[in-house]
């Protein structure tokens, strides 16, 4: 069935470093792959996404980066700040049909100052 | 900005009991889902709902859950009869159609004693 598996489950960088979180998934149909941030007593929010079509995304500190051949996206947050700390999630999905999210486990990033 | 509410923020319920969980998606929106998580587990989608009914459900969602939309603005989840597994935090999320990006509410912690 449809899974995603991502890594690590924690992750502690010091401030200013950067942080790399990997997810892989199972179904090569999947086309788009958002990642969420979810901070303590909110819901997920989503930070970046990027689709198949595209190998990689940059939105200022913020980056993902997707290998259809392999399976596999990551996000990759340059120059960490404490604000940063929070649990992110990675997805996939198909463009069409239901549009339903398969999440990842979830990272729990830690930046200490 | 527009956002996803949902109610209680954090329910309590005896086992066998029934609870409905309520979410109002963002106003244009066409797309909703429901999705829980364990506590420690991953994001687990539990059905979507488009054009007044069910378009996609999970395995978990048995014949003791139910949506409605009652009105042009509630997303209801109504569990029958509570399990003890049934605790987890309920994320309710809205699309609309032209995006891929879902939103999604602060969710509803829901223990089952």
């Amino acid at each position: 069935g449809e899974n995603v598996e991502q890594h690590p489950s924690t992750l502690s960088v010091q401030e200013g470093d950067s942080a790399v979180i990997k997810c892989t998934y199972s179904d090569s149909a999947s086309n788009y792959f958002p990642w969420y941030k979810q901070e303590l007593g909110k819901g997920p929010q989503l930070i970046i996404d990027i689709r198949s079509n595209v190998g990689e995304k940059k939105d200022q500190r913020i980056a993902v980066t997707l290998n259809k051949t392999a399976k596999h996206f990551s996000l990759h947050i340059t120059e960490t700040q404490p604000e940063d700390s929070a649990v992110y999630f990675c997805a996939a999905t198909f463009t069409s049909g239901t549009y339903k999210y398969i999440f990842g486990t979830g990272t729990r990033l830690k930046v200490l100052a | 900005e527009p956002e996803v509410t949902q109610t209680p923020s954090h329910q309590v319920t005896q086992m066998g009991q029934e609870v409905i969980l309520r979410c109002v998606p963002i106003s244009n929106h066409l797309y909703f889902y429901w999705y829980r998580q364990i506590l420690g587990q991953k994001v687990e989608f539990l059905v979507s709902f488009y054009n007044n009914e069910i378009s996609e459900k999970s395995e978990i969602f048995d014949d003791q859950f139910s949506v409605e939309r009652p009105d042009g603005s509630n997303f209801t989840l109504k569990i029958r009869s509570t399990k003890l597994e049934d605790s987890a935090m309920y994320f309710c999320a809205s699309k609309n159609f032209d995006t891929y990006e879902q939103y999604f509410g602060p969710g509803t912690r829901l223990t089952v004693t």
